[in-house]
């Protein structure tokens, strides 16, 4: 059974530009939830979706960022119009209830230049 | 909101040794304690996790005490290896599939 899986593993943006992080979650999983983690830091919360509905969307930001979960494919979190201080992995866990164990994916690393 | 407070930032100890990493949160409405363990340029994995209604949980060398009272949970590592070495999350949420709020991770180097 394989994990949750997210791409790309790193990606490289200019100011102004936009990025788009994928998460597929683990089979069997409904449940995604996005976290961001500094250098140094731990991992902050930024939203949790459920098939094509936004359940917690308190730690987003409330400018450039956006997130969904459609009824078929990845999850999608975009960043536009990227600055450096979005700089940061980007980790996605699944579950496979509103009640159940994360799962994280290997993170997605953003460098802004 | 919650915040969960982790102690120390830095552990070292020697093969075999235990160690132990302590957390406070802040909100009494937190109700799932897991605890992660994240290896250079890989994803957190969970490695135990404790719910309320328990005060202490044991898999094999590993081990979560948790004390509602006073709002801390610690996790302890016994017989230590060199491939305990890692950060350590500690993280706190109302349920298990809601957000987690996490501390800022404990740095263990296990020298042989």
């Amino acid at each position: 059974n394989a994990g949750v899986m997210q791409n790309p593993r790193h990606l490289v943006r200019r100011r102004g530009q936009e990025a788009r992080l994928r998460c597929s979650p683990m089979k069997g999983h409904s449940h995604v939830y996005w976290y961001r983690q500094l250098p140094e830091e731990g991992l902050k919360f930024m939203v949790y979706l459920q098939k094509e509905n936004i359940i917690d969307e308190s730690g987003m930001p409330k400018e450039r960022f956006s997130a969904e979960f459609p009824k078929e494919g990845p999850s999608i979190l975009r960043i536009q119009q990227v600055v450096r201080g979005d700089s940061a992995a980007y980790f996605c866990a699944s579950s496979p209830g509103d009640a159940d164990t994360q799962y994280f994916g290997p993170g997605t690393r953003l460098t802004v230049l | 909101g919650e915040n969960v407070e982790q102690h120390p930032s830095t552990l070292s100890v020697q093969e075999g040794d235990s160690a132990v990493i302590k957390c406070t949160y802040s909100d009494s409405a937190s109700n799932y304690f897991p605890w992660y363990k994240q290896e250079l340029g890989k994803g957190p994995q969970l490695i135990i996790d404790i719910r309320s209604n328990v005060g202490e949980k044991k898999d094999q060398r590993i081990a979560v005490t948790l004390n509602k009272t006073a709002k801390h949970f610690s996790l302890h590592i016994t017989e230590t290896q060199p491939e305990d070495s890692a950060v350590y999350f500690c993280a706190a949420a109302h349920q298990a599939g809601t957000a987690l709020i996490f501390g800022k991770g404990t740095t263990l180097s296990v020298s042989s």
